[in-house]
């Protein structure tokens, strides 16, 4: 069962342009929220979270949006580049609990 | 931020032998450290837990006896995955927790590509 939702599953931006990946997750025991950055070959890296508490947080051209409500959190990268292209995973983890559920991730491809 | 490395970043063998790959966490200590595997272009899944001085927890599924799993340190845990066979071909990622877990999630190993020939 995925306990983590992620759409879509593919996107193509052109360079400059905004790109932005959703995910929906079912159980609200869940209260961090993080998304990983892979390139081909390499292992995730982590790119940004946020907690429940908050409904964004910004780090340089990366946005989390969060809806608590909707259990609902998305990922903006603004200002796009080619070096962005890459997988994307959206995952959530309940708190004093190491294990990530991932989304099936999503690969971004930025053209110039 | 934490570093965790994985050796060796590739590994060829033939079907029938056994192979190791270690994880390492280069600048803290790790009590808990995980093994995914994953599939081209697909989503990490869980394989085990890794947990230093007891057994591995293995994921539903995951046959216990092909993929053994050895935490001998607070900084390393080993997977073997023996008798390989061209199926178990697949890029292999470990992850561990740093200390402070309230804040923080997992950092991941380079991962290891596995093919079986």
């Amino acid at each position: 069962q995925q306990q983590v939702k992620q759409s879509p599953q593919s996107l193509i931006v052109q360079k400059g342009g905004i790109s932005i990946i959703n995910c929906a997750y079912e159980n609200t025991a869940f209260d961090y929220f993080p998304w990983y950055q892979q390139f081909p070959g390499k292992g995730p890296a982590l790119l940004i979270a946020i907690r429940p508490d908050v409904s964004e947080k910004k780090e340089g051209r990366f946005t989390i949006s969060f809806n608590k409500s909707a259990k609902q959190f998305s990922l903006h990268i603004m200002d796009s580049q080619p070096g962005d292209s890459a997988t994307y995973f959206c995952a959530a983890k309940k708190d004093g609990n190491n294990r990530l559920a991932f989304g099936k991730g999503n690969q971004v491809v930025v053209i110039p | 931020g934490a570093v965790v490395s994985q050796h060796p970043s590739r590994v060829i063998c033939k079907s029938g032998t056994s192979v190791k790959i270690e994880c390492r966490s280069l600048d803290f200590q790790a009590t808990t450290m995980f093994w995914y595997r994953q599939f081209p272009k697909q989503s990490l899944m869980l394989m085990a837990t890794s947990n230093e001085g007891s057994k591995a927890t293995y994921e539903q599924g995951v046959e216990k006896d092909k993929f053994l799993i050895n935490h001998a340190s607070l900084t390393l845990s080993t997977l073997t995955v023996t008798s390989a066979h061209p199926e178990d071909s697949s890029f292999y990622i470990c992850s561990a927790p740093p200390p402070r877990t309230a804040q923080e999630t997992q950092y991941f190993g380079p991962g290891t590509r596995l093919l079986v020939l």
